[in-house]
Order: C-alpha cells, then sequence, then structure tokens
C-alpha cells in the first residue's frame, strides 16, 4: 500500500526557531513536493525536487528552504519560524506527470 | 494570473442532482490534469486524472479536458451527501504539480 509519512501531526513552536519537517516516501518516486494549505487558499506549492539532491523553488518559497539527500526522504526547514507560517503543511510524492500521494499533514503553530 | 483557477464555490446542491466544477489553467505546456477531492481534517486523495482531450467517465464522476481552451472540469452525477468536500484541480508540467484554491460542494439531503 501506498505511503508518505510525515514525521508530525502537530507541531507547536516559537517565533525564530529553526523546524524542520520531515517526510518519507516508500514508493520509489522520483518527485516529491511540499504544499502548505490556509482556509480559502487552496495548496501553495513552496518546493518540489523531481530527484536527489535536486530542488526547485515553488510559488512562496520566501522563509523556507529544502533538503533531499536520498530519494525516499524530503525535508521542509523554516530557517527562523514566524507567526505567518503557521499552517498545515502537506508533503506528496508521485512519479513523473503521474498523480500525487499525500502524507497526513502536519499542523505546525508558530507562537 | 494565478497558474490554476477554479469557480470559487461554495456551491450547494440538492442529493441526486450534478454538480458541476470548473477549471482553467495558464500554462499551454501542461501534461496531466487532476481532480482531488479533501474531506474536513484530512489529505487529498485522487479521484479522477485526465490526459488527453474530451470526455473521461468513471462511475458518478466525469472528466472533461479541453486542451485549446485550457479548461478542465469534473461533473458528478447523481450527487451524494458524502461527496460533500472540497474539490481541487490540479495541473502538472516540467516536474510541477500546482493546485487551485479548490471547490467546496454540499449535497443537500
Amino acid at each position: 500500500d501506498v505511503k508518505v509519512t510525515q514525521s508530525s501531526r502537530y507541531l507547536v513552536k516559537r517565533t525564530g526557531e529553526k523546524v524542520f519537517l520531515e517526510c518519507v516516501q516508500d514508493m520509489d518516486h522520483e518527485n516529491m513536493f511540499w504544499y502548505r494549505q490556509d482556509p480559502g487558499l487552496g495548496l501553495r506549492l513552496i518546493y518540489f525536487s523531481y530527484d536527489v539532491k535536486m530542488k526547485e523553488k515553488g510559488d512562496i518559497p520566501e522563509g523556507y528552504s529544502v533538503s533531499r539527500e536520498k530519494k525516499e526522504r524530503f525535508s521542509l526547514i523554516l530557517e527562523s519560524a514566524s507567526t505567518n507560517q503557521t499552517s498545515m503543511y502537506l508533503c506528496a510524492s508521485g512519479s513523473m506527470n503521474t498523480e500525487a500521494f499525500f502524507g497526513q499533514g502536519t499542523r505546525l503553530t508558530v507562537v | 494570473q494565478k497558474e490554476v483557477e477554479q469557480n470559487s464555490g461554495p456551491l450547494s446542491v440538492p442529493e441526486g442532482a450534478i454538480a458541476s466544477l470548473n477549471c482553467t489553467y495558464s500554462d499551454r505546456g501542461s501534461q496531466s490534469f487532476f481532480w482531488y477531492r479533501q474531506y474536513s481534517g484530512k489529505s487529498p486523495e485522487l479521484i479522477m486524472f485526465i490526459y488527453s482531450n474530451g470526455d473521461k467517465e468513471d462511475g458518478r464522476f466525469t472528466a472533461q479536458l479541453n486542451k485549446a481552451s485550457q479548461y478542465v472540469s469534473l461533473l458528478i452525477r447523481d450527487s451524494q451527501p458524502s461527496d460533500s468536500a472540497t474539490y481541487l484541480c490540479a495541473v502538472t508540467g516540467d516536474y510541477k504539480l500546482s493546485f487551485g484554491a479548490g471547490t467546496t460542494v454540499t449535497v443537500r439531503a
């Protein structure tokens, strides 16, 4: 069965902290994605990766970075968390131009 | 202009009626088109995909694609209360997978 696993379901962090969100997939997919979802705004793409060590900016990369050292793992890093980064974060993986499978989401609150 | 735009909704339909959802996209090089359903508090799940112009039917769902008009739609026939959810249109091109803001559908019993 398809599995995309995000490391935490809920996180509370303080302003200015460095935050790591981890995502692991077990389907040998080339592509991995990080989105954030806010009410009324849908899923906005932060970063994506189509190969190990490759990364591309999405539509809202400011304040974020990513790391993909292994094919199955894609990490999202908030260098210095701010309150406007409070959101639901969704990781997804997929093969070229095929459907993407989502993790369960991480609800991050920055206080 | 946003890459993927959906009719804003919300959309309320009576049980048994047809729900019609629309989506336009800006990148003519887009190659694959998807409809996802997202229940409140859950992650999106795929319900339909379409790659070629025309219609594709799967049970009560029909996806329609018109690449010349850069338009993709989803029809839900015989709507059921369990169809109440947010429907997200998604488009791929150059490895990137972009989503619209979603349309919330409520099916009234």
